[in-house]
């Protein structure tokens, strides 16, 4: 079974820019979650979806929006790029119908968002 | 940002000791607590899981010990290898609350 891929796996924009990065789950996999990893702030839940509805959302600003298509596709877009914008977004699968964490989570190799 | 307390944040050990790291959570409502394991270049991948109904859990060289009554887990890596170098991170809520990860280095 083929594991979560996202796109792209690098990227680079300037500031004020806004950027879209994808995710595609493990087939068979309902929620998709989204992460931002930084060195200072480490590994921080941005928000949730399943079948195509936001379940959870992480304390991020409104710039950071995400939707799930109905194959279960996600997309995490980030409008009016801050450098601290940087970081490693991750994606993450799970099969789960209950509630997120009940059942095992697969993440994918993330993007590298650098912010100029 | 919210974070589960984890130490050490690095950690040398010889090849064949044992690794043992600690989290400190805080939200007592917390059921599931994940371990995952970092490779450079690559996402968090679950090594390891325990349940709020379980005091302990164990793998394949590692076993996982959850202290409900102090908010307390820890992961012990027994007989490391070279290949347990990473990063590792404990979460809790749901596993949506990541700790600040430990950064194993194992010398051959």
């Amino acid at each position: 079974k083929a594991g979560v891929t996202q796109t792209p796996r690098y990227l680079i924009k300037t500031r004020g820019q806004q950027v879209t990065l994808s995710c595609s789950p493990i087939s068979g996999h309902r929620s998709v979650s989204w992460y931002q990893q930084t060195p200072g702030q480490g590994l921080q839940f941005l928000f949730e979806y399943f079948s195509e509805t936001q379940r959870n959302k992480g304390n991020f600003p409104g710039r950071f929006s995400g939707r799930q298509f109905s194959n279960s596709r996600s997309e995490m877009n980030v409008s009016t790029l801050e450098l601290g914008d940087s970081a490693l977004y991750l994606c993450a699968s799970s099969y789960s119908s209950g509630r997120l964490g009940t059942d095992t989570q697969y993440f994918g190799p993330g993007t590298r968002l650098t912010v100029l | 940002g919210e974070n589960v307390e984890q130490h050490p944040s690095t950690l040398s050990v010889q090849e064949g000791d044992s690794a043992v790291i600690k989290c400190t959570y805080s939200d007592s409502a917390s059921n599931y607590f994940p371990w995952y394991k970092q490779e450079l270049g690559k996402g968090p991948q679950l090594i390891i899981d325990i349940r709020s109904n379980m005091d302990k859990r164990q793998g394949q060289r590692v076993t996982v010990l959850l202290n409900k009554t102090v908010k307390h887990l820890s992961l012990q890596i027994a007989a490391t290898q070279p290949g347990d170098s990473a990063v590792y991170f404990c979460a809790e809520n749901f596993g949506l609350i990541f700790g600040t990860g430990t950064r194993l280095q194992v010398f051959p």
